[in-house]
């Protein structure tokens, strides 16, 4: 059984501070998705990974996968108020021959303090 | 270009009573799978269906059931209805061709009490 672990679950961080969470999955996976989730709404796509070695960048936030080492990242950059929300990882189960079944993490609660 | 959308957002219904939930994604997408998202269990997969089948299910009890119609849109039905199905029910759509598909793209959600 697939299991993805986040962490860490909550971080507190200030204003132009980087950091950095880590996701971790358990079987072989070749695609990696991360969400964002701010209170009470729905889930937004921020990356999709697909391949060892893969990096993708938007703005403030930078993904990676480590597919050897059944790893993602997800790092911000000098992080901004506008950034605070919930951040989950998803893993999708192999084979799955064009099929679907997202395993999530338990999702980082981020707080950026002026 | 319209997002996914649920119906409806929210719901109160009683111990023992069934509920059904419609989703209606994204134009082209025929791939719609459906998630429940909790605090203690956080976001746990339902099914996904595709061209109308049932492609994947997770391990929910029987009483979680669902369909897809020709046009796509898909409904979640819970029957005999338990306080733990209390949740945030969301329901997600994506491109597929083949082997190929895009990421999931999520509705806004049907937020379900069960008193």
């Amino acid at each position: 059984e697939l299991k993805v672990e986040q962490n860490p679950l909550f971080l507190s961080m200030q204003e132009g501070k980087n950091y950095t969470i880590y996701c971790n999955y358990s079987t072989t996976s070749d695609r990696l998705y991360w969400y964002r989730q701010d209170p009470g709404k729905s889930l937004e796509s921020l990356f999709v990974l697909l391949s060892n070695g893969a990096v993708k960048q938007e703005g403030r936030l930078m993904a990676s996968l480590d597919t050897k080492a059944r790893l993602s990242t997800l790092h911000i950059t000098a992080a901004v108020h506008d950034l605070s929300a919930t951040y989950f990882c998803a893993v999708d189960m192999i084979p799955n021959f064009g099929n679907e079944k997202l395993t999530f993490g338990t999702g980082t609660r981020l707080t950026i303090i002026p | 270009k319209a997002g996914v959308t649920q119906t409806p957002r929210y719901l109160i219904k009683t111990r023992g009573q069934q509920v059904t939930l419609s989703c209606s994604p994204i134009s082209g997408h025929r791939s719609v799978s459906w998630y429940q998202q909790t605090p203690g269990q956080g976001l746990q997969f339902l099914f996904e269906y595709f061209s109308e089948t049932q492609r994947n299910k997770g391990n929910f009890p029987g009483r979680f059931s669902g369909r897809q119609f020709s046009n796509s849109r898909s409904e979640m039905n819970v029957s005999t209805l338990e306080l733990g199905d209390s949740a945030l029910y969301l329901c997600a759509s994506s491109f597929r061709q083949g082997a190929f598909r895009t990421e999931a793209f999520f509705g806004q959600g049907t937020r379900l009490t069960v008193v």
